[in-house]
């Protein structure tokens, strides 16, 4: 199972663009990388998902390498609810993403 | 649709007493996750179904924990004799299998606290 690595945390300010970088040197040819926003007290929230290269869609964009062992989550212009601790997970999307395994994730701080 | 819902929201209970949480996942969902998170870390896997069949549990997860869902809908995790240690926020989730993305959709959560 592919594990990730992530900075523990982050500070930005509004209006700022802000990149998520996480490393996953093991993931396998089947792996998909996805990344999980959580608030305080909620449940994960679904952000982006890819295989390779860019992906991107209304909340943020997610750049993977060809070698695909990191991944950068980049959102653009956060503001101050954007404060929260983002996960970045690999799993095989075929069926085995029962397995994924959460690390720490990266708690964002945004700053008025 | 109202997404994943969970019941109770919070639940104290004293230690060695039972305790039983729900969560009704999204309807056309056929797979249904468990997890458990602590302060500071994230979700830990417990448990997964798809439809009504049990297809994994986590070594970590002891036998007094056990979950159903039966007829592949809602789904109960049980905590039996708890411990100080089961304080945790307990997160359901639900997918779809099938072609595309595979994204979890997670419910508020039910907190547990044993004193």
């Amino acid at each position: 199972l592919a594990k990730t690595t992530q900075p523990i945390s982050m500070d930005s300010y509004e209006g700022q663009e802000v990149n998520i970088t996480c490393s996953h040197n093991n993931i396998a040819t089947n792996d998909y990388i996805t990344w999980y926003q959580q608030f305080p007290s909620q449940g994960p929230r679904f952000i982006i998902q890819g295989y390779k290269t860019k992906v991107t869609n209304e909340v943020a964009s997610l750049f993977i390498p060809a070698d695909r062992k990191s991944s950068t989550l980049s959102l653009p212009r956060v503001s101050l609810s954007d404060t929260a601790v983002y996960y970045c997970l690999v799993g095989d999307n075929a069926g085995n993403n029962r397995k994924l395994i959460w690390g720490l994730g990266t708690s964002l701080a945004v700053n008025p | 649709d109202t997404g994943v819902s969970q019941d109770p929201r919070h639940k104290i209970t004293k230690r060695g007493q039972n305790v039983t949480f729900r969560c009704d996942p999204i309807s056309e969902h056929n797979r249904l996750y468990w997890y458990r998170q602590t302060l500071g870390q994230g979700p830990e896997f417990l448990t997964y179904f798809q439809n009504e069949a049990q297809l994994e549990k986590s070594r970590l997860l002891s036998d007094r924990f056990s979950a159903e869902r039966p007829k592949g809908s809602f789904s109960t995790l049980e905590i039996q004799r708890t411990e100080q240690g089961d304080s945790a926020m307990y997160l359901c989730a639900s997918s779809f299998r099938g072609p595309g993305t595979y994204e979890q959709y997670f419910g508020p959560g039910t907190r547990l606290t044993v004193t």
